[in-house]
C-alpha cells in the first residue's frame, strides 16, 4: 500500500519569504499523480498543485512550484514570495494511475504560519 | 460553475439520531468521493462512486454509515445511529480520473 509522510508538523515564514515544504511517498508504481491541497481556517480543502510522475517537469502555478524527485520518492512544495493568505495546513497526496487509482492517500499535513 | 455542494455545513445532533449529510458533484464529473477528517485520524476516504456506481465502500467504518447516489448529481452519506466518535468534517469530492475537488465540508458533532 502507499504511504505519504511529511515530517514537519509544522513551519513558519516571514511575509514576502520562501518557504519549502516537505514530503515523501512510498510506493512500488511507476505511473501516478501527486498534488498538494491547501486547508485554511475555513476547513476548504483548495487544489494548490499537481504533478504527474512520467513527467519530468517540475509543475508550477504561480508563486507555487514543486521539486519533484522520483527516484528519491519526495515531492515538495515551494512557495515563493509568501503573503498572510499562504498560512494553513497544507497536505501532500498521492493517487496511482492504475485502473482502480481513484483513493487519494494523504499525508498528516504541515501547519503553515506566515509572520508579518 | 459554482463547485461542489455540500449541506448543511454544520450539522449538531443528539447520539442515537439519524444524520444525512448531502452533496451536489460539479456538473460533468463521473466520480464522487465521501471523506472524513479526524485530528486523530486524518483524512480518510469511505466510499466513492464512479458513474453512480459505488466502487469502494471499504472506508466505511461500520454498517452505522450508508451512502447513495441515485444520479449523477446527488448523494448522501447517512449515519444511523450517530455516536459521538462520528464526529467529524465530512468532506465530499468529485472529479475526473486526473483531479479530485472538495466540497466546503460538513461539520459535524455528536451529542
Amino acid at each position: 500500500a502507499q504511504t505519504v509522510t511529511q515530517s514537519q508538523p509544522e513551519m513558519s515564514v516571514q511575509e514576502a519569504e520562501t518557504v519549502t515544504l516537505s514530503c515523501t511517498y512510498d510506493t512500488s508504481e511507476s505511473d501516478y499523480y501527486l498534488f498538494w491541497y491547501k486547508q485554511p481556517p475555513s476547513r476548504q480543502m483548495i487544489l494548490v498543485i499537481r504533478q504527474e510522475a512520467y513527467k519530468q517537469q517540475n509543475a508550477t502555478e504561480n508563486r507555487f512550484s514543486v521539486n519533484f524527485q522520483k527516484a528519491a520518492k519526495s515531492f515538495s512544495l515551494k512557495i515563493s514570495d509568501s503573503q498572510l493568505g499562504d498560512a494553513a495546513m497544507y497536505f501532500c497526496a498521492y493517487r496511482s494511475r492504475g485502473e482502480y487509482g481513484n483513493k487519494l492517500v494523504f499525508g498528516a499535513g504541515t501547519i503553515l504560519r506566515v509572520k508579518s | 460553475d459554482a463547485g461542489v455542494i455540500q449541506s448543511p455545513r454544520h450539522e449538531v445532533t443528539e447520539m442515537g439520531q439519524e444524520v444525512t449529510l448531502r452533496c451536489k458533484p460539479i456538473s460533468g464529473h463521473d466520480y464522487l468521493f465521501w471523506y472524513r477528517q479526524t485530528m486523530m485520524r486524518g483524512l480518510e476516504l469511505l466510499i466513492y462512486f464512479n458513474n453512480n456506481v459505488p466502487i469502494d465502500d471499504s472506508g466505511m467504518p461500520e454498517d452505522r454509515f450508508s451512502a447513495k447516489m441515485p444520479n449523477a448529481s446527488f448523494s448522501t452519506l447517512k449515519i444511523q445511529p450517530s455516536e459521538p466518535r462520528d464526529s467529524a468534517v465530512y468532506f465530499c469530492a468529485s472529479g475526473s480520473k486526473e483531479t479530485q475537488y472538495f466540497g466546503p465540508g460538513t461539520r459535524l458533532l455528536v451529542l
